[in-house]
């Protein structure tokens, strides 16, 4: 299994500004993801992190917008920049396991108010 | 990954079996049916996957067709902490990769 803390877990933000968001998990992990969660609505997957080298963005995600750092196997940051209401969301960070290709843990999550 | 189709609400009895549904008839061979959960304000968490035998552990039994084109999950004797969101995902077994969420089902346990 692995364990996953998120930081800050919720945060109030003015228009224009940056968030950063840390995940860090108990033990190595290959694979790391961050998925958002907007109000009401089921989890989008944001970008796969990678490490050593850039983040993997899905369709509608930019790096610019969502620039997101995996400096070793056990930590990653996403940052949502330049915010707007639109961004209010609950961002999530996962992981697989190698050990565990058939289950994936999540963290509790970063609850996001841009004002 | 195929797409899969759930109710977007079930209530359910406590102690009673709930029975939640799943569609997904254009699933691939290599596909596997995973069940994951999410309590409100929580990050999701997994329950229990399959292939095409029926599974159960400690949380739940699963029960897929002999077709592979549905499945229903069962929580036996359901509690209040069992009301959340329940996703079915289909994907490819023991890759990598990330889950597709789709809408899942609003499950509300009575008292």
């Amino acid at each position: 299994s692995a364990v996953i803390s998120q930081k800050p877990s919720r945060d109030i933000c003015q228009r224009g500004t940056s968030l950063t968001i840390q995940c860090q998990v108990d033990s190595q992990v290959t694979m790391m993801f961050w998925y958002r969660q907007q109000p009401g609505q089921s989890l989008t997957l944001i970008a796969t992190a990678n490490q050593g080298s850039e983040a993997t963005y899905e369709s509608g995600f930019v790096i610019d917008k969502f620039p997101i750092s995996r400096p070793n196997l056990t930590f990653s940051t996403l940052t949502v920049s330049n915010m707007s209401p639109e961004d209010s969301s609950i961002y999530l960070c996962s992981v697989q396991p190698s050990s565990s290709y058939n289950e994936q843990f999540f963290g509790p999550g970063t609850r996001l108010t841009v004002l | 990954d195929a797409k899969t189709t759930q109710p977007p609400s079930m209530d359910c009895a406590e102690g009673r079996a709930a029975n939640l549904p799943c569609n997904h008839s254009t699933i691939s061979g290599n596909e596997y049916v995973y069940w994951y959960r999410q309590i409100h304000s929580q990050g999701p968490q997994y329950i229990i996957h399959g292939l095409k035998n029926n599974e159960t552990n400690e949380m739940a039994s699963l029960i897929i067709t002999e077709d592979r084109k549905s499945s229903t999950l069962i929580l036996p004797h359901a509690t209040l902490r069992d009301t959340a969101v329940y996703y079915c995902i289909v994907r490819v077994g023991g890759s990598a990769r990330q889950l597709t969420f789709g809408s899942g089902t609003q499950l509300t346990v009575l008292p």
